[in-house]
Order: C-alpha cells, then structure tokens, then sequence
C-alpha cells in the first residue's frame, strides 16, 4: 500500500538560511499535519491542511510557513533558520473524520549548524 | 482539553517476558486513543486504535491494549517480548484537531 512520502530525508542548513520540506500524502486522504519531535521528545502539532486550505495551528514559529498544492502534496517553509529548529520533522495523512488513524511518513531530518 | 500521560519513560524487559506500557488519558467526551511505535530514525507506525467499539483492541505485531474508562487508562500489553519490539512507544489521543502524544516510554528487551 502507498504511504506518506516525505522528502528528503536529510537535510542540512547553516543559521539564518531557509529550508522547504515536502510531504506526498496517501492518495484519497484529505488532510495533512506536519508534526516537529525534537530530540528525545514526543511529535509537536505544527499545522495541518484539509483539502489545500489550512485548517488548523499549533506550535508553529512565525518564521515556518506552509501550504497545500493542488495534488495535494505540502510544502513546510522555514526561513531564518536556528539552532533550535534542528529535528526530525513528520508529515501526516489521514482522513477528515474525527478520531481518524493519522499515518506517518518517514520524517525529514533537519540539521543546522 | 484531551491529553496522555505515559507513566515510565524506560522500561527493561527479558526476551519472553510480559510487556506493560502505561498510558493514562483526560478528555471530557469519548476519547479516540492510540498507540505508535516508533523505531530509531523512522517515522511513527500505528500499532492499534481504540474507538469505542470494543474494549480490548489487538493490534499488530501482537500488542493489544484495554481501555479501561473506571481508570481512564490505555495500557498496551504483549504476552511476550521479542528482541525486535526495542522501540519508543508513545499514546496518544486526538484532540480538538491534531494528535496528542504522550512523552514516550523507551521499551528495552533484554536477551
């Protein structure tokens, strides 16, 4: 079965440069979330989109941005990068319905130095 | 507003051995509660849901979990450990719009 695509899968940047990490969902599913788990913890909420408009915030510095194309595949923007931001970022896909199984991609490992 | 609490962030199990890993929840409707298994450098893989229809939930790789609602808890268990179960666990319930995850308890298996 197809699952959440993410690219890539590393991805190192200095200070103060931008970053853009894309998300392919599961075909048919209709809402994305892009989830940051830094090291050692569990996922944070960043943002999610249902059917190419944003639908929900969480934790999201205003220095990220994202969207939704057509195909439905998602971009996360990050500019002015920081230390900080170092750690592995997921893309999720589920269904719109509530209490929905969200399924995983593979997750983009960022690195600033 | 719907949270977890995982109680142990490591636990240290013999090959064969019972696993427990505890999860309790809060929410102030039904919850929707689940578990994911996350192996070292890959993404989240969902190990079982629960959604009000049955009790006991089997998942894969021979995990299941009761959610019991007296102890608003959600512990998953298997009868027996096996080398490639090592992983971070996390609980989680949905909220208003996203997941929320427990901090995450590191399941050691020991030979």
């Amino acid at each position: 079965a197809a699952g959440v695509i993410q690219s890539p899968r590393h991805l190192i940047k200095e200070k103060r440069e931008t970053a853009t990490l894309k998300c392919y969902p599961i075909p048919r599913h209709d809402t994305v979330y892009w989830y940051q788990q830094g090291p050692g913890q569990d996922p944070q909420f960043l943002i999610s989109f249902y059917e190419k408009m944003q639908s929900d915030k969480g934790s999201i510095p205003d220095r990220f941005s994202a969207q939704q194309f057509s195909d439905y595949h998602s971009e996360l923007n990050m500019s002015s990068l920081e230390l900080g931001d170092s750690a592995l970022y997921f893309c999720a896909s589920s269904y719109r319905t509530q209490g929905s199984e969200q399924y995983f991609g593979p997750g983009t490992r960022l690195t600033v130095t | 507003a719907q949270s977890v609490t995982q109680l142990g962030s490591h636990v240290s199990v013999s090959e064969g051995a019972l696993v427990l890993l505890r999860c309790n929840y809060s929410s102030s409707v039904p919850p929707y509660l689940f578990w994911y298994v996350q192996y070292p450098n890959q993404g989240l893989q969902l190990l079982l849901k629960y959604t009000s229809a049955a009790t006991l939930v089997k998942g894969i790789n021979g995990f299941e979990a009761e959610f019991k609602k007296s102890e608003t808890s959600f512990h998953l268990t298997k009868p027996s450990a096996h080398m490639s179960d090592a992983a971070e666990y996390f609980c989680a319930v949905w909220g208003v719009a996203d997941m929320r995850f427990g901090a995450g308890t590191r399941l050691t298996v020991k030979p």
